[in-house]
Formats: C-alpha cells, structure tokens, sequence
C-alpha cells in the first residue's frame, strides 16, 4: 500500500536550533516525493521535490531509499518557518498525491 | 508561478441544497485536475482525479453521486456537492498539474463548507 507518515504532529523549536521534520514512505516502485509548506492563512505551496535536489529557504531533504525517508532539515530554524509542513508522495507518476498527515513547525523567538 | 483560483471561498447552505465549487487554472492548461478534502487538524484526502473531456476517477470510499465533477475546460473544473449534508462540512481544496519537463501541481486556496 502506497502510505506517507509523519510521526510527529507538531515540532517546536528555538530560533536559530536545528529543525528536521520526519517523513517516512511506503512505496513499491521508484518513489517520487515532495514537501508542501502551508503558512497561516495562506494556501499549499510546494517547497521542494526530491528530484531537483534542491535548497529552498534553507530547507533540504534527501530521499534514504534505504531507509524508506524524506526527511526535510534546516541547520537553522527563523521564526517565519513556522508553518504546516506536509510531506507527500506522487503516486504511480500520476499526479495524484498523498499527504502525509502534515507536521507543524513552531519556531519560538 | 502558476496560479490555481478556487471560488467561492467560503460557503454555508442549508442541509438538501446542492453547492458547487469551481477551480479555475489561471495562466495555464491542465488536463488533469485533483480534488482533496481537509478535516480539521488533519491531512489531505484526495477525494478524484478530475480529467478534461473524459469521466472524474473516484477514490475508494467516496461516492460518485454525491461529488459530482465536471472537468469541461482545460481551465475550468467544477465539484457539486449535492444534497449536502452537515457531515459533509469540510475544507475542500483543488490542484491543477501543469504537465512540462518539471510537472508541478499548484494548489487553489481552499473552499470552506458548512452545511447547516
């Protein structure tokens, strides 16, 4: 069954710490994977897809196949990462996406 | 980037009436169209697929009739909710997939639905 989970409902952190927010997949072919970032008030976004191996406000996430991970990092959390964070994964290529059940990030001043 | 415009953004009708939502790509052509439902505190739930010129696919569990979707332009899809009822008060968000070299979906704003 193709499943994304995200173990922790919410993270709370100081300004300045380190963040990482846990993604974990279940998928039986070659995963394709993103992170979804929803700030208050305002719609889903995409932050970053495992492909493009990318860094976009400082976050980066890499795919552990191994491991059946996506975790997304950040060596220092500012205050206007708090958000939702979703972590999601296209299933068959299709488009079709399933979320995980979203993380929320709180960074404390 | 591409925009994705959903509307109304907020709804309340009474129980037995139908309500219909549109997602509109703004800037760009999707064939392919996804509709989610959100629950308070809890992730999203993919409730179709929407596919221009041809039927909607409907995730298990969820009921054809009662979400109907029309996907008659390559810019425009619509999601009837027919006979509503309060359990189908929700936050119901649509996607539009911009196919190319790097397919992206972009996300409409959201639609919050209270049946009373």
């Amino acid at each position: 069954a193709q499943r994304v989970t995200q173990p922790e409902k919410l993270l709370s952190v100081f300004k300045g710490a380190p963040v990482e927010l846990k993604c974990n997949y279940s998928y039986s072919g070659s995963p394709e994977l993103f992170w979804y970032v929803q700030y208050s008030r305002q719609r889903l976004q995409l932050l970053l897809r495992h492909i493009s191996r990318e860094s976009i406000k400082g976050f980066t996430a890499d795919l552990n196949k191994g491991e059946t991970s996506f975790h997304l990092k950040k060596p220092f959390a500012q205050e206007e990462d708090s958000a939702m964070y979703y972590c999601a994964l296209n299933s068959s290529n299709t488009g079709k996406l399933i979320f995980g059940q979203g993380t929320t990030l709180q960074v404390k001043p | 980037g591409a925009v994705v415009s959903q509307h109304p953004s907020r709804v309340i009708c009474k129980s037995g009436t139908s309500v219909k939502i549109e997602c509109r790509s703004l800037d760009f052509q999707a064939t392919t169209m996804f509709w989610y439902r959100q629950f308070p505190k809890q992730s999203l739930m993919l409730m179709a697929t929407s596919n221009e010129g041809s039927k909607a696919t409907y995730e298990q569990g969820v009921e054809k009739d009662k979400f109907l979707i029309n996907h008659a332009s390559l810019t425009l899809s619509t999601l009837t909710v027919t006979s509503a009822h309060p359990e189908d008060s929700s936050f119901y968000i649509c996607s539009a997939r911009r196919t190319g070299v790097n397919p992206e979906a972009f996300f409409g704003q959201g639609t919050r639905l209270t049946v009373v």
